[in-house]
C-alpha cells in the first residue's frame, strides 16, 4: 500500500496569511494526488485533483503543485472559512489511501 | 445536481453484518466512467477508503478489509449497497458514499453524501 504522510499535523495561522501543507507519498504516484477540505461534522469537499487542477467552484486562493512523491497545497490569503482540516489522497493505485490530515487553526 | 445519501443502522452488535445503502440522484451508474465509492472516518481520525464500484461492475476493495466487504449496485433504483461482515467496535465510524469525478482524476471523489454514523457495541 502507498503511504501518504502530511506535514504539519496541525498549523496555526492568521487571516490573510499564506500557508502551505505538504503531502509525501511512499512511492511515486505521478500526479494522482487530490486535496480535500473537511469542516467539523461535515463531509469532505474536493479542492484540488490531479495535483494542480482546481475543482469547480473552489476559490482561486487554493492551489496545488507537485509530482512524483512530493506535493503541496497552498492557500494564499487565508479567509475565516478556510480554517478546517485538509487531507491528501492518492489515486495512483488501489488501495486508495489518504494522509492523516492537517488541522488548520486560527492563531 | 448530484446528491448522495447514506442510510442504514446507527447501532450494530459485534459480529453482526452491517448493510449500508447509498441512494443517489443526478447521475446514472450505467453511464460510462461513473463510479460510487465508500469511505469511513472513525471519530477524530483520518479518512479510510473502503470500496468502489464502477458503471461496468468493476469492484475495488481496500486490501485490509477485502474479505469482509461486498459492494453492489442497483442501477434501476439508483442505489449502491455496502455490506461489511463480522463488525467490531473498531469499525465504529462515520460512513460516507461519494461520486467519482471521472476523467483524468481516476478515483477522486467530487460529491459526497452527508455520512452516517455507525456505532458497534454490545
Amino acid at each position: 500500500d502507498i503511504q501518504m504522510t502530511q506535514s504539519p499535523s496541525s498549523l496555526s495561522a492568521s487571516v490573510g496569511d499564506r500557508v502551505t501543507i505538504t503531502c509525501r507519498a511512499s512511492q511515486r504516484i505521478a500526479t494522482y494526488l487530490n486535496w480535500y477540505q473537511q469542516k467539523p461534522g461535515k463531509a469532505p469537499d474536493l479542492l484540488i485533483y490531479t495535483a494542480s487542477s482546481l475543482q469547480r467552484g473552489v476559490p482561486s486562493r487554493f492551489s496545488g503543485s507537485g509530482s512524483g512523491t512530493d506535493f503541496t497545497l497552498t492557500i494564499s490569503g487565508l479567509q475565516p472559512e478556510d480554517f478546517a482540516t485538509y487531507f491528501c489522497q492518492q489515486t495512483y493505485s488501489t488501495p486508495i489511501t489518504f494522509g492523516q490530515g492537517t488541522r488548520l487553526e486560527i492563531k | 445536481q448530484i446528491t448522495l445519501k447514506e442510510s442504514g443502522p446507527t447501532l450494530v452488535r459485534p459480529t453482526q453484518t452491517l448493510t449500508l445503502t447509498c441512494t443517489f440522484s443526478g447521475f446514472s451508474l450505467s453511464t460510462t466512467g461513473v463510479g460510487v465509492g465508500w469511505i469511513r472516518q472513525p471519530p477524530g481520525k483520518a479518512l479510510e477508503w473502503l470500496a468502489l464500484i464502477y458503471w461496468d461492475d468493476d469492484e475495488l476493495y481496500t486490501t485490509s478489509l477485502k474479505n469482509r466487504l461486498t459492494v453492489t449496485k442497483d442501477t434501476s433504483k439508483n442505489q449502491v449497497v455496502l455490506t461489511m461482515t463480522n463488525m467490531d467496535p473498531v469499525d465504529t465510524a462515520t460512513y460516507y458514499c461519494a461520486h467519482t469525478l471521472g476523467g483524468t482524476s481516476r478515483h477522486a471523489f467530487d460529491i459526497w453524501g452527508q455520512g452516517t454514523m455507525v456505532t458497534v457495541s454490545s
